[in-house]
């Protein structure tokens, strides 16, 4: 079945620690996103590519950043530098239509 | 840059009753979708609203969309507990952005 797979569904950081957010989708879909999601907040867009070896940075792509490689492949890298990553992080696909498929997300924790 | 806005944030419904979530944005979004979540969970999709006038039910859910005021609707009707779940709405801005922009979701729970 197609689909669209986040691994790990949880993980958790030290301080200080990159940690890396797998995104894998087999839609053969052109673009790919990473939202944010916090208890009482939407989701909100931290980067997006539309085609392979392009990204953009979405609303809050501070303290992250993405490669887009290959056109199944969308990781996420939550570096040092972002001082408050605890949160649940959404991977998304989509065609140039409406075709839009979410990922399970991976719950990411500072310990 | 489109922004979304819903209300109400939280909502405490009787089971049997009705009711509604509004979602307005703030520029042309050339279609609106409706999902929802279940706690811990992904967001599952529920409808896309792509035209004035536009109108989809599916059960007791049944979501609107009029672009001329810039607003749509999630209409609840007799209301049961496996709705409860938070409910996001998001527009799409249209042209060759394919980017979601989410309201800041309605936590909906339905008490027996």
């Amino acid at each position: 079945d197609g689909g669209i797979t986040q691994s790990p569904k949880y993980l958790f950081r030290k301080e200080g620690q990159n940690v890396t957010l797998s995104c894998e989708q087999n839609l053969n879909h052109d673009a790919m996103y990473w939202y944010r999601q916090d208890p009482g907040q939407g989701l909100r867009l931290i980067y997006y590519s539309q085609i392979v070896n392009d990204f953009q940075k979405g609303d809050i792509a501070e303290g992250y950043s993405v490669s887009r490689e290959k056109k199944e492949s969308f990781p996420l890298t939550v570096t040092s530098a972002q001082k408050n990553p605890t949160a649940f992080y959404l991977c998304a696909s989509s065609t140039t239509g409406d075709g839009y498929t979410f990922g399970s997300g991976t719950r990411l924790t500072v310990v | 840059e489109l922004k979304v806005e819903q209300n109400p944030l939280f909502l405490s419904m009787q089971e049997g009753k009705n009711y509604t979530i509004y979602c307005n944005y703030s520029t042309t979004s050339d279609r609106l979708y409706w999902y929802r979540q279940d706690p811990g969970k992904s967001l599952e999709s529920l409808f896309v609203l792509l035209s004035n006038g536009a109108v989809k039910q599916e059960g007791r859910l049944m979501a609107s969309l009029d672009t001329k005021a810039r607003l749509s609707t999630l209409h609840i009707t007799a209301a049961v507990h496996d709705l409860s779940a938070t409910y996001f709405c998001a527009g799409r801005g249209g042209g060759s952005n394919y980017k979601l922009t989410f309201g800041k979701g309605t936590l909906l729970t339905v008490n027996p």
